[in-house]
């Protein structure tokens, strides 16, 4: 079982490049959500995407677009990247909109 | 073992132990909580998930219990082995909004 996949695991981006993180999941589920997590801190909510279709901004949009691209994908861009943006993402996805989520094992992203 | 609130976010422990992870959430609207379980280098993985209308759960060898009076959130960890070591968040959600993690307790079993 696949879960959540999440490419690439480990990226570094110079001050102002683009990159997308791709995010897919096998399990059919609805939701699917992409968090940053800084060293130490908890998870915080980038965007999410309740529905096949809808994207919504949680609590940190700033600097980052999410695409649905269908069920099973969701991509996060980030279009000029910035120091600030170094930190470790995390998509995940549940079933229903805000039930026990499922993560993929993240993608290290390290802004120079 | 137990820690209190969000002050000592680390938690050391004796194999076999039982473990005692505390949680303080902040939003008194909030009415379903989660735990997730966090190994080095991987994503968070769900645990147990309680709603407000429970002030109980049990699951294998983990038990959350919830107290809405005073907004608190534990998971007891029975027997605690050596890969029980993880960080543990709580996740609280209202109604329709969104789930807010805590920033979580980091639990080391010693052999």
């Amino acid at each position: 079982n696949a879960g959540v996949t999440q490419t690439p695991k480990f990226q570094v981006l110079k001050t102002g490049q683009s990159m997308t993180l791709q995010c897919a999941q096998d399990m059919n589920h609805n939701s699917m959500y992409w968090y940053r997590q800084d060293p130490g801190m908890g998870l915080r909510l980038i965007y999410y995407s309740a529905s096949e279709g809808t994207t919504d901004k949680g609590e940190v949009p700033n600097g980052y677009n999410v695409s649905r691209l269908n069920k099973r994908e969701f991509s996060l861009r980030l279009e000029s990247a910035a120091p600030s943006q170094t930190s470790v993402y995390f998509c995940a996805s549940s079933e229903q909109f805000l039930g026990p989520q499922h993560f993929g094992d993240g993608t290290r992203l390290s802004i120079l | 073992g137990e820690n209190v609130g969000l002050h000592l976010p680390t938690l050391s422990v004796q194999e076999g132990d039982n473990s005692i992870i505390n949680c303080a959430y902040s939003n008194s609207a909030s009415d379903y909580f989660i735990w997730y379980k966090q190994e080095s280098g991987k994503g968070p993985q769900f645990i147990i998930d309680i709603r407000s209308n429970m002030d109980k759960r049990q699951g294998q060898r983990v038990t959350v219990l919830l107290n809405k009076t005073v907004k608190h959130l534990s998971l007891q960890i029975a027997a605690t082995q050596p890969g029980d070591s993880a960080v543990y968040f709580c996740a609280e959600t209202a109604g329709a909004g969104k789930s807010t993690f805590g920033d979580g307790t980091t639990l080391t079993v010693k052999p």
